[in-house]
Parts: structure tokens; sequence; C-alpha cells
């Protein structure tokens, strides 16, 4: 069974700083890997999708890396502002199309003024 | 991206009614949904995979009785919570895919008192 991992589960840092947010999974067959966010009480949106053949993806302020054979991705926030404050969830997919997602925990971000 | 769209936000309810929500896809067609509940602090855990005409798949400990789906067209799913109890208040969030990539409604957030 596929096991996701968010290191670290909470982070709060002042603003302007770059930040790094980790995720391992333990089985390497993915199909894909999104990164979302979560702001209190909301839905998901989703920022990046890495698939399973690439190495990273750049949208913005954040770059998403995926190495799939050691079962880690990072998700790199640059010039941090307190409006990126939210969850970011890691989740990735069973290399068979069409099965649902597995997701981290989160990590919790604060971002201050 | 696609749009995914819940109705109910929010519901509150007396212990041993029944709730019903629903996923609507609104500028695309799915074929198959799914259904995740994320309890406070928690990440989100897959409850079923909604298939449009046919019967949804549950996951392990999901009982099938208590939490009805049907897909009855290819832009709505509903998940009805059946005799609910405090128990099952949690965040409930539909999603579907694109392609590769996986969109979330934003959620309805069921509280039985």
């Amino acid at each position: 069974k596929q096991e996701v991992t968010q290191i670290p589960a909470a982070l709060s840092v002042p603003e302007g700083e770059n930040l790094v947010l980790n995720c391992s999974f333990t089985d390497s067959a993915i199909y894909n890997l999104q990164w979302f966010r979560q702001d209190p009480g909301k839905g998901l949106t989703s920022l990046l999708l890495i698939q399973s053949s690439q190495r990273e993806q750049t949208s913005g302020r954040l770059n998403a890396s995926l190495d799939k054979s050691s079962g880690r991705s990072t998700l790199y926030i640059a010039a941090s502002q307190p409006g990126d404050s939210a969850t970011y969830l890691c989740a990735v997919r069973p290399f068979v199309r069409g099965y649902a997602l597995n997701f981290g925990k989160g990590t919790s971000l604060l971002v201050t003024p | 991206g696609a749009v995914v769209s819940q109705h109910p936000s929010r519901v509150i309810c007396k212990s041993g009614t029944s709730v019903k929500i629903e996923c609507r896809s609104l500028d695309f067609q799915a074929t198959t949904m799914f259904w995740y509940r994320q309890f406070p602090k928690q990440s989100l855990m897959l409850m079923a995979t909604s298939n449009e005409g046919s019967k949804a798949t549950y996951e392990q400990g999901v009982e099938k009785d208590k939490f009805l789906i049907n897909h009855a067209s290819l832009t709505l799913s509903t998940l009805t919570v059946t005799s609910a109890h405090p128990e099952d208040s949690s965040f409930y969030i539909c999603s579907a895919n694109v392609i590769d990539e996986q969109f979330f409604g934003p959620g309805t957030r069921l509280t039985v008192l």
C-alpha cells in the first residue's frame, strides 16, 4: 500500500524567505504526482502536476521536483508571501490510470509579514 | 483548469437524518468521480470511486449501505449519507480527472448533531 509522508508537518517563516517542502512515497510505481494547496475549510487547488517521466515543473514562484527512483518530491517556494499561507498537500497517483490519489497529511505553512 | 462544484457547501443535520451531497463537473464530462473524506488535521482519505452508469467501488472499511453513491450522468455524482451520526461529521470532497490531472470540488462540511 502506498504511503505518502510530508515533512515538516508545520512551518512558519518570515515573508521573503525561500522554502522547501518535502514529500516521500514508498512505492515508486507512480503515474504522476500532484501538489495541491488547501486553504482552511476549502477545497484543493492544483498547483503543479509532474508526470512520472518528468523531473520538475515550474509555475511562477513554485518549482516541484520529482525523483521517482528514490520516492521523493520537493516543492520549492521562492520569495514567500503572507498569501502563501495554507496547507500544501502532496499526492501520488498509482501507475494504473483511473485510480484515485494517495495523499500525504500536508505541510501547514504560515508566512508572517 | 476544469471546474468541479459541490452542493451544499455546509450542512448541519440531526442524528438519524440523511444528507445528500452533489458533485458536478461544470465544463467537462466525467465518467469517473472520486469521493474523499477529511477529518480535522488529517489528510484526504478515499471513500469510493463513482462510475457513471454502474455501481460505485468502495474502499475497505467504508459502508456502502451507509454512503450511497449515484452517478446518473456524465456531469453529476451524488453521495448520500444515510442515518447520519455525529461520527460522520467531516469534510467531504469530490474530484474528477481531466486527462492526467485531478480537480477537486470546494468540499462540503457536514456536522451531525
